[in-house]
């Protein structure tokens, strides 16, 4: 069974850095891109970031209103994504989830709220 | 960046009546490979989201025949054929065929 756990998230002071954590297991890891999405309270769905798979270089995307902010890696011998995340603003706060990507977003974590706030 | 325009907003359907959300892109989806990454999100109350339909029309593991995706292009819709008491949520279609990927604004439906 596919399953992807996700910890990391709490309350963070602004410019503060927080990592989260998208641990996965049932599915060969190496095998797959991971994307990070985010919803802010009683919002939409936004995508963050994404991470190819080591076979296609392994090399990262990023939303706009992360970029230079957020970094996304990954270790395959652990089966975990992070998500990296430096000089949060309050406009951060969020429910973070991450997800497999092999054409498509088909598992999903159980998302973890990050919270920026002074 | 690909805009994708979702209507409507809400929807207040009757229990065994079909239900359809249409997702509209400022572009073309259809990527170089010649696929076309559009795929319809759930997300329930207190949910993650889940996935229903892949590549327009595809329906992801263990989602009942109900649910349909057709479309192409820059015109998508996503049918319920009768809606349940469990389709209750919100709705969301989502590109994946250019970078940023970009979602709808979603469609919440509910029963009147």
């Amino acid at each position: 069974e596919v399953q992807l756990v996700q910890s990391g998230g709490g309350l963070v002071q602004p410019g503060r850095s927080l990592r989260l954590s998208c641990s996965a297991s049932g599915f060969t890891f190496d095998d797959f891109a991971m994307s990070w999405f985010r919803q802010a309270p009683g919002k939409g769905l936004e995508w963050v970031g994404f991470i190819r798979s080591k076979v296609y270089g392994g090399t990262t995307e990023y939303a706009a209103s992360v970029k230079g902010r957020f970094s996304i890696s990954r270790d395959d011998s652990k089966s975990i994504a992070y998500l990296q995340m430096n000089s949060l603003k309050t406009e951060d706060t969020a429910l973070y989830y991450c997800s497999r990507y092999g054409g498509r977003a088909d598992y999903w974590g159980q998302g973890t709220l990050v919270t920026v706030s002074s | 960046e690909i805009v994708m325009t979702q209507t409507p907003p809400s929807s207040p359907v009757t229990l065994g009546q079909p239900a359809s959300i249409s997702c509209r892109s400022s572009q073309s989806l259809v990527h170089s490979d010649g696929d076309t990454y559009l795929s319809w999100l759930q997300q329930r109350p207190g949910q993650p989201p889940r996935l229903l339909i892949y590549k327009i029309s595809n329906r992801f593991s263990g989602v009942p025949d109900r649910f349909s995706g057709s479309g192409a292009g820059t015109d998508f819709t996503l049918k319920i054929s009768r809606v349940e008491a469990e389709d209750v949520g919100v709705y969301y279609c989502m590109q994946a065929t250019q970078f940023p990927w970009t979602f709808g604004q979603g469609t919440k439906v509910e029963i009147k």
